[in-house]
């Protein structure tokens, strides 16, 4: 079964502009995560989509936004970025069990550089 | 709120010895604990879970964990360290309830030859 694959694996941007990053779950997965990884700071919650439903949101500014697809594919948007926001995004898949006894997927990541 | 804690930035131990990478946590009601390994430019891999039941569970490459509920901790634990070991690990839990991970900071393993 293919793992969870992400695109583009590297980018690099300059501040103001807007980036959308893909992820493909594995098959069968209808949960979604994001998630922003940067050096001490460790992995912080973006959000997850269930069904192309928005789950549960972290703690981001609304420049950060998703949506997920009815194939399950989903797409993280950033606009008007920052040189902060500069950092490996990572999604992850999982079932999506209620009861959330499933592990996560992780993909490979997107580094985002922003200059 | 949940929160993960690890405690360690960094361990480093000799190959061959035993390794503990320490986790606590606090979250409300029953708690799904999971670690992760994370190798350079990769995505995190998925090491083992306690959901319920034995409070030592046995993961991936020869790790296993040890959950105290008492002391609100998940221990990542390995009789015998490698160099291939060396990673940066990730405790995670997730409520019986919800769906969120709750992730900690990391902790950078390394294992001198």
């Amino acid at each position: 079964k293919a793992g969870v694959t992400q695109t583009p694996r590297y980018l690099i941007k300059t501040r103001g502009q807007q980036v959308t990053l893909s992820c493909s779950p594995i098959s069968g997965h209808r949960s979604v995560s994001w998630y922003q990884q940067t050096p001490g700071q460790g992995l912080q919650f973006l959000f997850e989509y269930f069904s192309e439903t928005q789950r549960n949101k972290g703690n981001f500014p609304g420049r950060f936004s998703g949506r997920q697809f009815s194939n399950s594919r989903s797409e993280m948007n950033v606009s008007t970025l920052e040189l902060g926001d500069s950092a490996l995004y990572l999604c992850a898949s999982s079932l999506g069990l209620r009861q959330g006894r499933d592990e996560q997927y992780f993909g490979p990541g997107t580094r985002l550089t922003v200059t | 709120a949940q929160s993960v804690a690890q405690p360690e930035d960094q361990v480093n131990v000799a190959e061959g010895n035993p390794l503990t990478v320490k986790c606590t946590y606090s979250v409300s009601g029953n708690p799904y604990l999971f670690w992760y390994v994370q190798y350079p430019n990769r995505g995190l891999q998925f090491l083992l879970k306690y959901i319920t039941g034995d409070n030592l569970v046995k993961g991936s490459y020869g790790f296993e964990a040890e959950f105290n509920k008492s002391q609100t901790s998940f221990h990542l634990k390995k009789p015998s360290a490698l160099v291939s070991d060396s990673a940066l690990y990730f405790c995670a839990v997730r409520r019986n309830t919800g769906n969120q991970f709750y992730f900690g900071t990391g902790t950078s393993l390394t294992v001198i030859p």
